[in-house]
C-alpha cells in the first residue's frame, strides 16, 4: 500500500488568508486526487492532479480558489485561497495503488475563523 | 447519475454481526469499496471488490455484491468496540486511477 503524508494535519486560519496543504507519497504515482470532507458530510472530489499538466477540476471548484501544483510524481499541493468559514473542512489527498486500490492520507483539518 | 446511498446509523451489541448496506446507480462501476473513518482520522481502505465478483471475505469482513440490484453490503463478524466508526461505501468506474464517488457514510456504534 502507498504511504501518504499530509501537512499540516490541522490548522486554524483567519478569514481572507490562504493555506497550502502538502501531500507526499512514498512511491511514484500518475494521478493524485484532492477531496474535501465538510463537517459531518461525505467526501467530494475537488480535482484530479496529473504530473506535468494542469489539474482537472470538478463542477463547483475553480482553479483561482483551489490552485494545485504537481511538480513531480510523488508530491502535490493544494492551496485554499481567500478562505472563509465555509472552507472549514478536512482536505484529503488520495492516490492509486495496484488495480482497484485507492489510498488516502490522514487529511488536513482546516478551521477558518 | 452516480449516487451512492447508505443508511446513516447502525447500532449493534459487541459480539454480534454488523451488516452495512449500500446501493449505487452506475452499472458501469468497476470496483466498489468500503472505507473506515475513525474520529479525527483519515480514511482507511478496508476492502474492495471487483464488479465481476459476488463475494469477498477477509478475516472478519465479508463483502457481498449483487450487481443486478446494484447492492453492496459489508458484514463484520464478532463486532468489537474498536469497530465503532463511520463506514463509507464508494464506487469507481476505472482501474484504480480514477476518482471515487462516495456515499454519505454509515455511523456504526458498538454497544458493550
Amino acid at each position: 500500500s502507498a504511504v501518504i503524508s499530509q501537512k499540516p494535519s490541522r490548522d486554524i486560519c483567519q478569514r481572507g488568508t490562504s493555506l497550502t496543504i502538502q501531500c507526499q507519497v512514498d512511491s511514484q504515482v500518475t494521478m493524485m486526487f484532492w477531496y474535501r470532507q465538510q463537517p459531518g458530510q461525505s467526501l467530494t472530489l475537488i480535482a484530479t492532479a496529473n504530473q506535468g499538466s494542469e489539474a482537472t477540476y470538478e463542477s463547483g471548484f475553480v482553479i483561482d480558489k483551489f490552485p494545485i501544483s504537481r511538480p513531480n510524481l510523488t508530491f502535490s499541493t493544494l492551496t485554499v485561497s481567500n478562505m472563509s468559514p465555509e472552507d472549514s473542512s478536512i482536505y484529503l489527498c488520495s492516490v492509486g495503488g495496484g488495480p482497484g486500490e485507492l489510498f488516502f492520507g490522514e487529511g488536513s483539518r482546516l478551521t477558518v475563523l | 447519475g452516480e449516487d451512492v446511498e447508505q443508511s446513516l446509523f447502525l447500532s449493534v451489541r459487541e459480539g454480534d454481526s454488523s451488516v452495512i448496506n449500500c446501493t449505487y446507480t452506475d452499472s458501469s462501476s468497476t470496483y466498489l469499496y468500503w472505507y473506515k473513518q475513525e474520529p479525527g482520522a483519515g480514511l482507511q481502505l478496508l476492502t474492495y471488490i471487483f464488479s465481476n465478483m459476488d463475494m469477498k471475505q477477509d478475516q472478519r469482513l465479508t463483502v457481498l455484491l449483487n450487481k443486478k440490484d446494484k447492492h453492496l453490503s459489508l458484514r463484520i463478524a464478532d463486532t468489537q468496540t474498536g469497530d465503532s466508526a463511520i463506514y463509507f461505501c464508494a464506487e469507481s468506474r476505472g482501474s484504480g486511477n480514477t476518482p471515487l464517488v462516495f456515499g454519505k457514510g454509515t455511523r456504526l456504534s458498538v454497544i458493550a
